[in-house]
């Protein structure tokens, strides 16, 4: 089926570990988006890339760290240092920075930290 | 002022009922307009994109008002399975391309 697979849906993990966030796409798409959703608050975005070895930092990129090292791929790490990780993490595409179309969005991930 | 705001609710309506929700925006330069719905717990998924004439599918109706700077969603016949938020989201170009701004969301229920 072709879209945006995000995994793992749920995680744990204790104060002070780094995990990482998968999200995998085969919509062909250049553009790979990372937003962390917080209750009452709208989507902020931590990271996009356009192309592949390319990424630039959003609104809140502060603890957070990307790849992109294939077309298909963005994953997205939160360290240590991000204050607040527990959040709902979504990962989104677009044909391109340039497309003013809708983004496509995976079912997201949901960090809980401990 | 927040880039784009709207009243987050939560919008507590008979089935059957008709309801609108606005949502402001403050960049002019704002280039195109969603509508997105997301249930809870989920990821936000593409109800309609809004254009300047206006468009409507089936019992979901936007709107646009460049000049007032708000975008609105009339929902008419409510049905239950209509309960979710709906974000509103402004597409603006910048230096670095388009950039996605979203609304915080207007939480909606639909009651028997």
């Amino acid at each position: 089926d072709g879209g945006i697979t995000q995994s793992p849906k749920y995680l744990f993990r204790k104060e002070g570990q780094n995990v990482t966030l998968s999200c995998e796409q085969n919509l062909n798409h250049d553009a790979m988006y990372w937003y962390r959703q917080d209750p009452g608050q709208g989507l902020r975005l931590i990271y996009y890339s356009q192309i592949v070895n390319d990424f630039q930092k959003g609104d809140i990129a502060e603890g957070y760290s990307v790849s992109r090292e294939k077309k298909e791929s963005f994953p997205l790490t939160v360290t240590s240092a991000q204050k607040n990780p527990t959040a709902f993490y979504l990962c989104a595409t677009s044909p391109g920075l340039a497309y003013t179309g809708e983004l496509f969005f995976g079912e997201g991930s949901r960090l809980t930290v401990l | 002022r927040k880039e784009v705001e709207q009243d987050p609710g939560p919008f507590n309506v008979p089935e059957g009922a008709t309801v609108a929700f606005n949502c402001t925006y403050s960049n002019s330069a704002s280039q195109s307009f969603f509508w997105y719905r997301q249930d809870c717990r989920k990821e936000p998924k593409l109800l309609m994109s809004v254009y300047s004439s206006g468009n409507e599918d089936g019992r979901f109706t936007a709107q646009l008002n460049r000049a007032s700077q708000y975008i609105s969603l009339l929902i008419r016949d409510s049905k239950l399975s209509d309960s979710a938020t709906y974000l509103c989201v402004v597409n603006a170009l910048t230096g670095g391309g388009n950039k996605l701004t979203f609304g915080t969301g207007t939480q909606l229920k639909v009651e028997l």
